[in-house]
């Protein structure tokens, strides 16, 4: 139980455009996802918070709208990087956790190319 | 906020010997801890967790140690094995609420044969 997946696993594309990266649940329902973005060999840096229903909370530096985040049902959010430039390129990995539960469970992340 | 500090950032065993990693936190109010292994590349995963009405925390060749007052926790594995050689992660995050986790840096841990 408590699977994450996540779609694409990687990506490359041109420098301008945008990408949609999504993350899904798949035996349970999330109320809250997590982004986060993992540079080489650093730690893994929280972007946002993501609640089914409700905006999501951008941590401080993280440009809300260059990172559109939409958690549209119990088990699935979106993370769009809008006019992707080569410094967003980057590991994105999600992670979902439900109710009490504390356990944050990862996604297997999306490597992202911005050529 | 919340701020963990890892150390050390690289550590080097050979197999059989034990593998101490340690972290230090800044908020008194967190009260879960949990610790994460990555291999490269690959997602990372839950090895073991501990919250704080509970000073340690055993499963098989993995334990966690909590001192609450001096705002510390290690990670201990013993008897290491060349599959333990991954970047080990620590986290502290406030219960309830958001969950949010904050990462401590990272140790890269090698276990040589």
């Amino acid at each position: 139980g408590a699977v994450v997946s996540q779609h694409p696993s990687w990506v490359i594309c041109k420098s301008g455009t945008s990408v949609k990266i999504e993350c899904r649940s798949l035996d349970f329902q999330a109320t809250t996802m997590f982004w986060y973005r993992q540079f080489p060999k650093q730690s893994l840096m929280l972007m946002a918070t993501s609640n089914e229903g409700s905006k999501a909370t951008y941590e401080q530096g993280v440009e809300k709208d260059k990172f559109l985040i939409n958690h549209a049902s119990l088990t699935l959010s979106t993370l769009t990087v809008t006019s992707a430039h080569p410094e967003d390129s980057s590991f994105y990995i999600c992670s979902a956790l439900t109710g009490r539960q504390e356990t944050q469970y990862f996604g297997p992340g999306t490597r992202l190319l911005v050529l | 906020g919340e701020n963990v500090e890892q150390h050390p950032s690289t550590l080097s065993v050979q197999e059989g010997d034990s593998a101490v990693i340690k972290c230090t936190y800044s908020d008194s109010a967190s009260n879960y801890f949990p610790w994460y292994k990555q291999e490269l590349g690959k997602r990372p995963q839950l090895i073991i967790d501990i919250r704080s009405n509970v000073g340690e925390k055993k499963d098989q060749r993995i334990a966690v140690t909590l001192n609450k007052t001096a705002k510390h926790f290690s990670l201990h594995i013993t008897e290491t094995q060349p599959e333990d050689s991954a970047v080990y992660f620590c986290a502290a995050s406030l219960s309830g609420g958001y969950n949010k986790l904050i990462f401590g840096a990272g140790t890269r841990l090698a276990v040589h044969p």
